[in-house]
């Protein structure tokens, strides 16, 4: 079974840093690129950052360039993600998502599965 | 504000066909495949559609998915009261600001 399980999350002061992790398992994790994405109590989904299989391309949203680093293990089948100046606003679930990408007459992209999720609250 | 745009709700009576949109631009939709995710009460986004119309194995067939120009739309007939949730599409975005956007979700309430 396909499965990826997120830990790491808990409570931290403004200015704190977190280090959350998906464990992966049930598929060949080095062959796929994968994202974290968050979603805020109450609010939507938010892509926070993708990385892909072999590390070489990594993007970031705006909201947290230059405070979040995504990084992987193949070895360990493991995804990270360190965030560092962590804000109220950061306070989300955290899911971290496989990405499927097919090529066809166009190109399919899509998440699949995704974890059950870590909290972070960043509070005081 | 989400790039995508979905109305905030919908809802429906048992049996009823619900429709929800979801509105983009050429850098998202009008470029790139859509996807739906259904999001049950306390419990992580699942796949619903992928690549505009698409349906994952244990989907039913109930549910339906199109694309046109810079918009999508999921379709859910013979609703059920297992269908409360709440949607969200997703594309591709070709735009510097990042290559995945969402749109800001609709829930359902089955009547």
């Amino acid at each position: 079974e396909v499965q990826l399980v997120e830990s790491g999350g808990g409570l931290v002061k403004p200015g704190g840093s977190l280090r959350l992790s998906c464990a992966a398992s049930g598929f060949t994790f080095s062959s796929y690129s994968m994202n974290w994405v968050r979603q805020a109590p109450g609010k939507g989904l938010e892509w926070v950052s993708s990385i892909s299989s072999s590390s070489s391309y990594i993007y970031y949203a705006d909201s947290v360039k230059g405070r979040f680093t995504i990084s992987r293990d193949n070895a360990k089948n493991s995804l990270y993600l360190q965030m560092n100046s962590l804000r109220a606003e950061d306070t989300a679930v955290y899911y971290c998502a496989r990405l499927i990408a097919v090529a066809g007459t166009e190109m399919a992209r899509w998440f699949d599965p995704w974890g059950q999720g870590t909290l972070v609250t960043v509070s005081s | 504000q989400s790039v995508l745009t979905q109305p905030p709700s919908a809802s429906g009576t048992p049996g009823q066909r619900v429709t929800i949109s979801c509105s983009g631009s050429s850098s998202n939709i009008g470029s790139n495949t859509v996807n739906w995710y259904q999001q049950l009460p306390g419990t992580a986004p699942k796949l619903l559609i992928y690549s505009n119309n698409q349906r994952p194995s244990g989907v039913p067939d109930r549910f339906s998915g199109s694309k046109s120009g810079t918009s999508a739309s999921l379709a859910i007939s013979g609703l059920q009261s297992e269908d409360e949730a709440d949607y969200y599409c997703a594309a591709w975005d070709d735009s510097l600001n990042g290559p995945w956007v969402f749109g800001g979700g609709t829930k359902l309430t089955v009547l």
